[in-house]
C-alpha cells in the first residue's frame, strides 16, 4: 500500500500562490494521485487528479515529476476561504492511501 | 434529495453496545467507502465495496462489519463498540473509469462517541 507523507501545516498570505507537497515513494505503476480539500465539520471535497506531468483545472494545478515519487498541488492567489486541510491520495488497483493532511492557513 | 447522506450525524453509545451507521447515495455509484478520521491520523479506510454483495477490507477493518445488499446503501456496524472507536466516520461513493477512480463524493460524517 503506497504511503503518503505531507507537511503538517503551513501559513500563507492572501493573494499568494501556495504549493503543497506530498511524498509517495512507493507509488505503483497503475496508481493515480488525487488531492482533496476539507473544511471543518465537512467531508473532503475533490480538487484535482493526475497520473504524470502537469494537470490544471479551474481551481488548481498538479505537478508530478517523471519518477512520480512526489506531487505538488498549486493553489493560485489564495483567499481566506482556502483555509482548509489538504489531503493527497494515492489510489489504484483497489488500493487507497490518504496522507495525514496539510493544514493551510491563509492570513489576511 | 440527491447526493450522499449519513445517519445519524451524532451518536453517543456505551462500550460493548452494537452500533450501526447508515450511508445512502442516490447516484448509483458502484463504489462505496467507509473512513474514520482521527486527530493525527488523517483519513483511514475501514472497508470498501465495489458493487452490491462485494466488500473488502481497508487499512483498519478490525471491530467493524459491513454489508451491501443494495447498490445505494452501505451500512457500517460496530458489533461491540470500544472507546478506541470514538471517531468521525465518513462514507463516500465513486465510480471507476479505466484504471483510475473518479472523484469520491463524501457524506457529511457521523461523530461517534463511545463512553
Amino acid at each position: 500500500l503506497a504511503k503518503t507523507t505531507q507537511p503538517i501545516s503551513m501559513d500563507s498570505y492572501e493573494g499568494q500562490e501556495v504549493n503543497i507537497t506530498c511524498s509517495h515513494n512507493n507509488i505503483a505503476t497503475n496508481d493515480y494521485i488525487t488531492w482533496y480539500q476539507q473544511f471543518p465539520s465537512q467531508g473532503p471535497r475533490f480538487i484535482i487528479q493526475g497520473y504524470k506531468t502537469k494537470v490544471t483545472n479551474e481551481v488548481a494545478s498538479l505537478f508530478i515529476p517523471a519518477d512520480r515519487k512526489s506531487s505538488t498541488l498549486s493553489l493560485p492567489r489564495v483567499s481566506l476561504s482556502d483555509t482548509a486541510v489538504y489531503y493527497c491520495l494515492v489510489e489504484g488497483n483497489n488500493r487507497l492511501a490518504f496522507g495525514k493532511g496539510n493544514q493551510v492557513v491563509v492570513i489576511p | 434529495d440527491a447526493g450522499i447522506t449519513q445517519s445519524p450525524r451524532y451518536k453517543i453509545t456505551e462500550t460493548g453496545r452494537q452500533v450501526t451507521l447508515m450511508c445512502h447515495q442516490t447516484w448509483s455509484h458502484s463504489y462505496m467507502f467507509w473512513y474514520r478520521q482521527d486527530l493525527g491520523h488523517g483519513l483511514r479506510l475501514i472497508y470498501y465495496s465495489a458493487a452490491a454483495d462485494i466488500t473488502d477490507k481497508g487499512e483498519v477493518p478490525d471491530g467493524y462489519v459491513v454489508s451491501r445488499s443494495k447498490t445505494e446503501n452501505f451500512p457500517l456496524t460496530l458489533e461491540s463498540a470500544t472507546r478506541s472507536q470514538t471517531s468521525v466516520y465518513f462514507c463516500a461513493s465513486s465510480d471507476l473509469t479505466g484504471s483510475s477512480y473518479n472523484e469520491q463524493f463524501f457524506g457529511p460524517g457521523t461523530r461517534l462517541t463511545v463512553l
